[in-house]
């Protein structure tokens, strides 16, 4: 079974520029998260899909950043434009389909995005 | 309202000798408790995780858990070091489904 991929490993940019994070989650997961940590700091929560459905948004830093999951599979989060603080590695996990048992995230080897 | 505190932002230890990382928890509801394991440029893996089932759990790589719910801890332990056990340590609690992470413990192994 494939896990969680995430495209491009790296991408370096100039702020101003648009960027956009690809993530594929395992497959049958409806839960999928965007998680950020920026230069070694603590990994901070960007938000949560329920299938194709944003469950919680609260997580994100402001409108420069979107996230969609087409029809609940893969899921993209663009960066427009990008700025400087919004360096840092985007993890994105996924977990069982919703009704499951409790189970554990699977995460991706993360997105790392430099911004100069 | 849940959150997750690593006692120790770095722990070194001689390879060789037993490994305590710490964390406590605070959670209105029966958490499922997890410890992650990231090496550099590479993606959080799971050592073990905690369900309400034995309160004592076994991880890879020799790890484990012991969940005390009066003490309300999850420290991660291991007997003995090896080098390949540097990394950084995520301890991590779900309630429903949110995922409330620690800062982080770095690990050194000293040869």
């Amino acid at each position: 079974e494939a896990g969680v991929t995430q495209f491009p490993s790296h991408s370096v940019i100039e702020k101003g520029q648009t960027v956009t994070l690809r993530c594929d989650p395992i497959s049958g997961h409806d839960n999928l998260y965007w998680y950020r940590r920026v230069m070694g700091k603590e990994i901070k929560f960007l938000l949560h899909f329920v299938k194709e459905s944003k469950q919680d948004e609260s997580g994100m830093p402001n409108n420069r950043f979107l996230a969609e999951r087409t029809g609940g599979t893969y899921s993209t989060l663009k960066v427009q434009p990008a700025e400087l603080e919004d360096s840092g590695v985007y993890f994105c996990a996924s977990s069982q389909r919703v009704g499951a048992p409790s189970g554990e995230l699977f995460f991706g080897e993360g997105s790392r995005l430099t911004v100069l | 309202a849940q959150s997750v505190t690593q006692l120790d932002s770095h722990v070194s230890v001689s390879e060789g000798t037993p490994v305590l990382l710490r964390c406590n928890y605070s959670s209105s509801y029966s958490p499922s408790l997890f410890w992650y394991v990231q090496h550099p440029n590479k993606g959080l893996q799971l050592l073990l995780k905690y369900t309400s089932a034995a309160t004592l759990v076994k991880g890879i790589n020799g790890f484990e858990a012991e969940f005390k719910k009066s003490e309300t801890s999850f420290h991660l332990t291991k007997p003995s070091a090896h080098m390949s056990d540097a990394a950084e340590y995520f301890c991590v609690v779900r309630t429903g489904n949110q995922f409330y992470f620690g800062t982080g413990t770095s690990l050194t192994v000293i040869p």
